[in-house]
């Protein structure tokens, strides 16, 4: 198995651009979380779905963040305006609902807002 | 929410020593996982553990449910396990996980 799959895996942007992150969850996993990485507060999830379908968004910081899952090999977590407080590590990690729940993560996405 | 509490918050062991590092946790739980993060950044899932004992070589694990609190043993520690250790937890059919803050470990020759 492939294991879980981010794109990109680095990312240098302006502050004011728009920022998509991709993940692709390991085949036959319904779960999919995005997690932020920081010095300052360590590893927090953001927004995770099962199904497709997004359960709890709470981590989420501002409406500048939006999450999405068209379908179950895929999702995206887009970055509309960024700031430089959005420097971070981002992780996607995916599971199977339902049974034992082990989370495995992506190699993450190292952002960089100038 | 839960709280974690990981201790200790930094370690460091000659090469060959045994340590254990601890998660405590603020309520119950049916969903407790150990990771490694790796100097590259990668997390790796050690152990599924929400109670019992479980053994993956070096490595062991051991979850007391109803005192709140599990225990990662590491056994003749190498270089290649430096790195920070992370205890996370869950409950209810939630599948979300909260996060300890970690234990940094760096092993040396």
């Amino acid at each position: 198995d492939a294991g879980v799959i981010q794109s990109p895996r680095h990312e240098v942007t302006e502050m004011g651009q728009e920022v998509t992150l991709r993940c692709k969850p390991i085949s036959g996993h319904n779960s999919l979380f995005w997690y932020r990485q920081t010095m300052m507060r360590g590893l927090e999830l953001l927004i995770y779905f099962n199904n497709n379908v997004p359960i709890d968004d709470s981590g989420m910081p501002e409406d500048r963040f939006s999450a999405k899952m068209p379908n179950a090999s895929f999702s995206t977590l887009k970055i509309q305006p960024s700031e430089p407080r959005d420097s971070a590590v981002y992780f996607c990690a995916s599971s199977f609902q339902g049974g034992r729940k082990t989370q495995y993560f992506g190699p993450g996405t190292r952002l960089l807002v100038l | 929410g839960i709280q974690v509490e990981q201790s200790p918050p930094d370690l460091i062991l000659q090469e060959g020593a045994n340590s254990t590092l601890r998660c405590n946790f603020s309520d119950s739980v049916n969903n407790l996982q150990w990771f490694h993060q790796n100097p590259w950044g990668q997390l790796i899932n050690l152990f599924y553990i929400p109670s019992g004992t479980k053994q993956n070589g070096r490595l062991s694990a051991t979850t007391v449910a109803t005192e709140r609190y599990s225990l990662l043993y590491i056994s003749s520690s190498q270089t290649t396990d430096s790195g920070v250790y992370f205890c996370a937890v869950g409950s209810g059919t939630a599948s979300k996980l909260t996060f300890g803050t970690g234990t940094r470990l760096q092993v040396t020759l």
